[in-house]
């Protein structure tokens, strides 16, 4: 089955303690990409990759690491984690021509106290 | 830049009422996609449908369908007949050719269906 995997799915932390959360895609997909969605606001990309070892910045990168060092791989990392980075995180992955829709992980909610 | 807006920030309906759902979209590109997608009540994102800006013409898919014109810079989304199993978080999305086609999403309609 083709899909788009994230773990964890829920995570509470405390500011400061570093953290990851994975992504991993079994399309062979090129372009993948990472989201956060905040009330109001919709979705607002954080970092996306258009292959292995090319990533780029989204709209709100701050505070955000990502490496992509598979094609399937794309996690994210938080070096100090904030409260203001509390939110419902999505990864998504699609086909590396641009025309395709995004196909997207079930979203991990991640609550900094 | 591009920019989409969705400014009705929720809609509540009466089951089997028609519903539209407004997505005004800015780009300079002539080459880009718009895309709706909808997030139900277990918070997944579920692909609906997608547009070319070289494509006008509109498509109806069940009781779905969808208007898109260029000359209003819009991409409408109308649910007939709308169900209980309707009420989601629609979001209309835009991928421009310049930048790699990087995603920009609206804010988000969410809808309401009462039975």
């Amino acid at each position: 089955e083709a899909q788009v995997t994230q773990n964890p799915r829920y995570l509470i932390t405390v500011t400061g303690k570093k953290l990851t959360v994975t992504c991993s895609q079994n399309m062979n997909h090129e372009y993948m990409s990472w989201y956060r969605q905040d009330p109001g606001l919709g979705l607002r990309q954080i970092y996306y990759s258009m292959n292995v070892e090319v990533t780029d910045k989204g709209d709100v990168p701050e505070g955000y690491k990502v490496s992509r060092k598979e094609k399937r791989n794309f996690p994210l990392i938080l070096e100090s984690p904030s409260p203001n980075q509390t939110s419902l995180y999505f990864c998504a992955s699609r086909a590396g021509t641009g025309a395709e829709e995004q196909y997207f992980g079930p979203g991990t909610r991640l609550t900094v106290t | 830049a591009q920019k989409v807006t969705q400014a009705q920030t929720e809609i509540s309906v009466v089951e089997k009422e028609d519903v539209t759902l407004d997505c005004v979209y800015e780009t300079r590109d002539t080459t880009y996609y718009l895309f709706w997608y909808k997030q139900p009540p277990s918070g997944e994102l579920v692909f609906l449908i997608r547009r070319n800006s070289f494509d006008e013409q509109n498509e109806i898919s069940g009781r779905y369908s969808w208007n898109f014109q260029k000359s209003t810079s819009s991409f409408n989304f109308t649910i007939t007949a709308s169900q209980v199993v309707d009420s989601a978080v629609y979001f209309c999305a835009l991928s421009e050719f310049t930048g790699g086609f990087k995603t920009i999403f609206g804010a988000g309609t969410r809808l309401f269906v009462k039975a």
